[in-house]
């Protein structure tokens, strides 16, 4: 069974770069696409992006080119990185398994955007 | 960006009582629609594909239909686990996006 586990830090400045590391286990990262996600306290969900091992990626339009996702297949990991980052960017990140049909989850991890 | 507008926002229902939700896309995405439900403090689930498929170990209470711009997801006899908030994800178009979210309580 695929499992993700999200890590960086909980507490980011404004202006920073905001970065997200998920890890996989119990599967082949180079077996799917895999993607991020975030929530706002008390809010929806909103979709960030996804990537392929093989390069394929792509994000929201609306995070303005502030994102980059990239993937280290040797570590088993992919990353998230977010600049410029404002409270409006405070969340609960997910990781996930998958494209646009999103079936492995992370537990999700809480970033406060804040000086 | 193609909007997802849920109805309705919360719900409250009671034990074995069936139970709808609907999804109403601004555009036409034909049955590219998924269903996840989020309990409290808890990642989402991914309930339904393809407007209507049910994924492996959900259970056959929760159903879904629809295609084009309308799309309905059901629960035939509410049990207390299906408390959560549910919703529904359009992915015609990139952004993909998630309808605000149906809060389903038990009365």
């Amino acid at each position: 069974q695929v499992q993700l586990q999200e890590s960086g830090p909980g507490l980011v400045k404004p202006s920073e770069t905001l970065s997200l590391t998920c890890t996989v286990s119990g599967g082949s990262i180079s077996r799917y696409y895999w993607s991020w996600v975030r929530q706002p306290p008390g809010k929806g969900l909103e979709w960030i992006g996804f990537i392929h091992y093989s390069g394929d990626t792509d994000n929201n339009p609306s995070l303005k080119g502030r994102v980059t996702i990239s993937v280290d297949t040797s570590k088993s990991q992919f990353s998230l990185k977010l600049r410029s980052v404002t409270a409006a960017d405070t969340a609960v990140y997910y990781c996930a398994g998958g494209k646009e049909r999103l079936y492995y989850w992370g537990r999700g991890t809480l970033v406060t955007v804040s000086s | 960006d193609i909007q997802m507008t849920q109805s309705p926002s919360s719900l409250s229902a009671s034990v074995g009582d069936r139970v709808t939700i609907t999804c109403q896309a601004s555009q036409d995405i034909s049955n590219f629609l998924h269903w996840y439900q989020q309990k409290p403090g808890k990642a989402p689930k991914l309930l339904i594909s393809g407007a209507s498929n049910l994924e492996t170990g959900v259970p056959s209470r929760f159903s879904g239909s629809g295609s084009g711009t309308d799309f309905t997801f059901t629960i035939t006899s509410l049990q207390p686990e299906d408390i959560a908030t549910y919703y529904c994800q359009q992915y015609t178009n990139i952004p993909y996006t998630f309808g605000q979210g149906t809060k389903l309580e038990i009365k």
